[in-house]
């Protein structure tokens, strides 16, 4: 199937710092990405829409300028967590959606740590 | 509206044993039904789908699951567990009939699979 990387797997910060984690669809073109947050032991909560050329579509609750996402290519999304503080902490998962397949293929997460 | 059932947290299961995870599901039109697996620290891996022909779906790793329209359910089964098929096992739905719904994909609370050797 096809493959989406996500970097870095693990971050540690301080608090008050900003991190960027990056979603790339390896072999595919993907015009709409997903952004996943995961508590532990719980199922994976959307957190937002990102289309390629355009603004990303957040879900209810989720803080636009706290979780940055830029969709600069077909290939390529950011997520960046500003100022962030300990309650941030969290498994990060993306996903890409490959048209031809039909179905959505997630990357492996990042574990942020903020300390 | 769309929803998934998971209703077991954790399904314990001995080596060699069938294992069930149980799944049913809600939706509006005729539903597109997944089935994924995660290990511990990393992303979802894709076992299954159901779109649309045959109730049983086979998948990766010898897993399948049956398509019950009447009893809205997809229960994931595989007829003798491995230890390494130890993880969190999520079952997800998305409504068919809307459009560019993937966003939309619906998943449930997630069910621990611990296979004893």
């Amino acid at each position: 199937g096809a493959v989406v990387s996500q970097h870095p797997s693990w971050v540690i910060c301080k608090s008050g710092t900003s991190v960027k984690i990056e979603c790339r669809s390896l072999d595919f073109q993907a015009t709409t990405m997903f952004w996943y947050r995961q508590f532990p032991k719980q199922s994976l909560m959307l957190m937002a829409t990102s289309n390629e050329g355009s603004k990303a579509t957040y879900e209810q609750g989720v803080e636009k300028d706290k979780f940055l996402i830029n969709h600069a290519s077909l290939t390529l999304s950011t997520l960046t967590v500003t100022s962030a503080h300990p309650e941030d902490s969290s498994f990060y998962i993306c996903s890409a959606r490959d048209r031809g397949a039909g179905e959505l293929f997630f990357g492996e997460g990042s574990r942020l740590t903020v300390l | 509206a769309q929803s998934v059932a998971q209703p077991e947290d954790q399904v314990n299961v001995a080596e060699g044993n069938p294992l069930t995870v149980k799944c049913t599901y809600s939706v509006s039109g005729n539903p597109y039904l997944f089935w994924y697996v995660q290990y511990p620290n990393r992303g979802l891996q894709f076992l299954l789908k159901y779109i649309t022909g045959d109730n049983l779906v086979k998948g990766s790793y010898g897993f399948e699951a049956e398509f019950n329209k009447s009893q809205t359910s997809f229960h994931l089964k595989k007829p003798s567990a491995l230890v390494s098929d130890s993880a969190l096992y999520f079952c997800a739905v998305r409504d068919a009939s809307t459009t560019d719904s993937w966003g939309k994909l619906q998943f449930g609370a997630g069910t621990q699979v611990v296979v004893t050797p």
